[in-house]
């Protein structure tokens, strides 16, 4: 079973340029999670996802963020314009119970 | 608002040397306590998830324990490859259906050969 894939891996930007995260979770989950880690600092909620709907956006930072999730199938996280405080690790979750598993994250920099 | 502690923040052991990780927690009505793995570049990884006070997990080395108020992570006997960061989250009970994780900061752990 294919486990929850992040496009890309790295991405490297200047501040006022647009960012688009893009997350594929395991097939059937329809639960979907975003957090994000900036350095120094614990890994922290974003949104969460039920199928295509946002059922709790509650830890994103701003209006500068906007999620989305096609069909409840993949999901895009789309920041702009970024800031440099944006510049961190952006990690995708996906669920079909309590537990949750991760993708290997999307490390952003901002310039 | 929920919080996580973990201590320490570091820590080197010895191949074969076993010590304990600790996870301290305040939740509004814990739905669950979850402890991953997470190796550098990559994702956390699910290691074991406790519900109630008084349960115990194990999975080859690791033994996960729960009380009302802390977690703690024992590890028998480590062996290099058990050198990682490992985290500690928890999830409340939400009435509006919303299941985020709180993190701790982790504990990164090193296993000397």
């Amino acid at each position: 079973e294919a486990g929850v894939t992040q496009f890309p891996s790295h991405s490297v930007i200047e501040k006022g340029q647009t960012v688009t995260l893009r997350c594929d979770p395991i097939s059937g989950h329809d639960n979907l999670y975003w957090y994000r880690r900036v350095m120094g600092k614990e890994i922290k909620f974003l949104l969460h996802f039920v199928k295509e709907s946002k059922q709790d956006e509650s830890g994103m930072p701003n209006n500068r963020f906007l999620a989305e999730r096609t069909g409840g199938t993949y999901s895009t996280l789309k920041v702009q314009p970024a800031e440099l405080e944006d510049s961190g690790v952006y990690f995708c979750a996906s669920s079909q119970d309590p537990k949750q598993f991760f993708g290997p994250g999307t490390r952003l920099t901002v310039l | 608002e929920d919080q996580v502690t973990q201590s320490p923040e570091a820590l080197r052991l010895q191949e074969g040397e076993s010590s304990s990780l600790n996870c301290s927690y305040t939740v509004s009505g814990l739905r669950g306590l979850f402890w991953y793995r997470q190796d550098p570049g990559k994702g956390p990884e699910f290691l074991f998830t406790l519900y109630s006070a008084g349960e115990e997990k194990e999975k080859e080395r690791l033994k996960a324990t729960l009380t009302k108020k802390e977690s703690f992570l024992h590890i028998t006997a480590p062996k290099p490859e058990d050198s990682a960061t490992y985290l500690c989250a928890v999830q409340a009970h939400s009435g509006a259906g919303s299941y985020q994780l709180t993190f701790g900061k982790g504990t990164k752990l090193s296993v000397i050969p």
